[in-house]
């Protein structure tokens, strides 16, 4: 089974600072998925990426598959990108998700 | 479309009762997962199924724990009997393939948050 770490557990920022969290996994996988959960619960799909890089306004998320690393950076933060942001893995190409522990991530004004 | 619809969004139950949770994935989507999210463990996987059959159910907990996908719209996840340490929030997902038969995003419906007392 895939162990999925995510770092840091907690991480508050003042608005406009450039944010990055990580994820590493231990086991090959066909792609690395990153939520964001907000404070009411609900889980978005914010990328799918199973190599290179990817970028959404300003969200950029990157992974390394060599170094089964992958990184979500966050722009010009502001205080509604507060929430958790969770990593996940998937093994197969149809595979169930594999979960980090999540980052909670405040942004204050 | 209105997204994968949970029902109910929350459940107070006592312990020993059974428990009937429901989800409607999106319409034309081949992969539905049911997921378990509580503090201690996180999001879990429980079950997945493809085209309504089950494929991968190593993360139900216990035999009391059971799902169902009836139809390509429907699918209830069922505990009996419940117990306190079943609260947490469950979650639906489902997924559309690729044509390379690769499953893309998760969309998840809003969860069902699970109290048994």
């Amino acid at each position: 089974k895939n162990e999925v770490e995510q770092s840091p557990q907690n991480l508050t920022a003042q608005e406009g600072e450039f944010i990055t969290i990580n994820c590493s996994y231990s086991v090959g996988i066909s792609a690395l998925h990153w939520l964001q959960q907000h404070p009411g619960g609900g889980i978005v799909s914010l990328f799918m990426l199973s190599s290179g890089k990817k970028k959404h306004g300003r969200l950029i998320a990157t992974i390394n598959i060599q170094e089964k690393h992958s990184s979500l950076h966050i722009t010009a933060s502001h205080p509604r990108d507060s929430a958790v942001y969770i990593c996940a893995t998937q093994g197969g190409g149809a595979d169930g998700l594999t979960f980090g522990k999540g980052t909670h991530l405040i942004i204050q004004p | 479309d209105a997204g994968v619809i949970q029902s109910p969004r929350h459940e107070v139950t006592e312990m020993g009762q059974e428990v009937t949770l429901r989800c409607k994935p999106i319409s034309g989507h081949d992969y539905l997962f049911w997921y378990r999210q509580t503090m201690m463990r996180g999001l879990e996987l429980l079950i997945y199924f493809n085209n309504n059959v089950p494929i991968d159910d190593s993360g139900m907990p216990e035999d009391r724990f059971s799902a169902k996908m009836p139809n390509a719209s429907f699918s209830t996840l069922k505990i009996q009997p419940s117990e306190p340490r079943d609260s947490a929030v469950y979650f639906c997902a489902s997924s559309p393939l690729t044509l390379r038969r690769t499953i893309t995003e998760a969309f998840f419906g809003q969860g069902t948050r699970l109290t048994v007392v």
